[in-house]
């Protein structure tokens, strides 16, 4: 099962910061926090990763919580094409400290309005 | 670069026929996965190869599911005898480092249809 919650859907107005949360309560000191979109008929698309502290790249920031048991994705500026499905994902480490799956859950459908 | 390339991005097929599905991974990526996603589902997760070898199998969800990889490189999945269950986009992904610091990185997926 996926160790995040997240909210089902949520609005945005083109040209504004859209503000994605996460819940991941249960996560672990060694377990990344890795951010997915999915656009329709596409394969997932890498956004972000973080363990304990904020990230920035070229698409978006990623804001971990102090305690880790939360996080937020910052989309700067949205735009009509970043509607999409965005999944927050606690990466597992399955294999004694080698590479853990990425297991998905639901998502949050953003819809960015003009 | 080139991504994450698969083949044929679509496939239909009848029930009970055998089919194959290829991944291309981005060069020099030692680890990839294979998920499923049905229509209107979360991605479902079916096997992860590190090299050539097969360290998690867990998700696949019958004997009539397998998948190789050779060379470290392409892999195909293999489906028998498919029912019409087995209609969904299957996607694969690859990744650089045997850390979980190393996004995985997805192709388009191909939309298998069984009739």
């Amino acid at each position: 099962d996926a160790k995040t919650t997240q909210p089902t859907s949520m609005d945005c107005a083109e040209g504004r910061a859209a503000n994605l949360p996460c819940n991941h309560s249960t996560i672990s000191g060694n377990e990344y926090v890795y951010w997915y979109r999915q656009i329709h008929s596409q394969g997932p698309q890498y956004i972000i990763h973080g363990l304990k502290n904020n990230e920035t790249n070229e698409m978006a920031s990623l804001i971990i919580t102090e305690d880790r048991k939360s996080s937020t994705l910052i989309l700067p500026h949205a735009t009509l094409r970043d509607t999409a499905v965005y999944y927050c994902i606690v990466r597992v480490s399955n294999y004694g400290g080698s590479q853990g799956n990425l297991i998905f859950g639901k998502g949050t459908k953003l819809s960015v309005k003009p | 670069g080139a991504g994450v390339s698969q083949s044929p991005s679509n496939k239909v097929t009848e029930k009970g026929k055998d089919v194959e599905l290829r991944c291309d991974p981005i060069s020099g990526h030692t680890a990839l996965y294979w998920y499923r996603q049905s229509l209107g589902q979360g991605l479902e997760f079916l096997i992860y190869f590190q090299g050539n070898s097969a360290p998690d199998k867990s998700g696949l969800p019958s004997d009539r599911f397998s998948a190789e990889r050779t060379g470290g490189s392409v892999s195909t999945l293999t489906i028998q005898r498919t029912q019409q269950e087995d209609s969904a986009v299957y996607l694969c992904a690859s990744s650089l480092a045997r850390t979980d610091n190393s996004p995985l990185h997805f192709g388009n997926g191909t939309r298998l249809t069984v009739t």
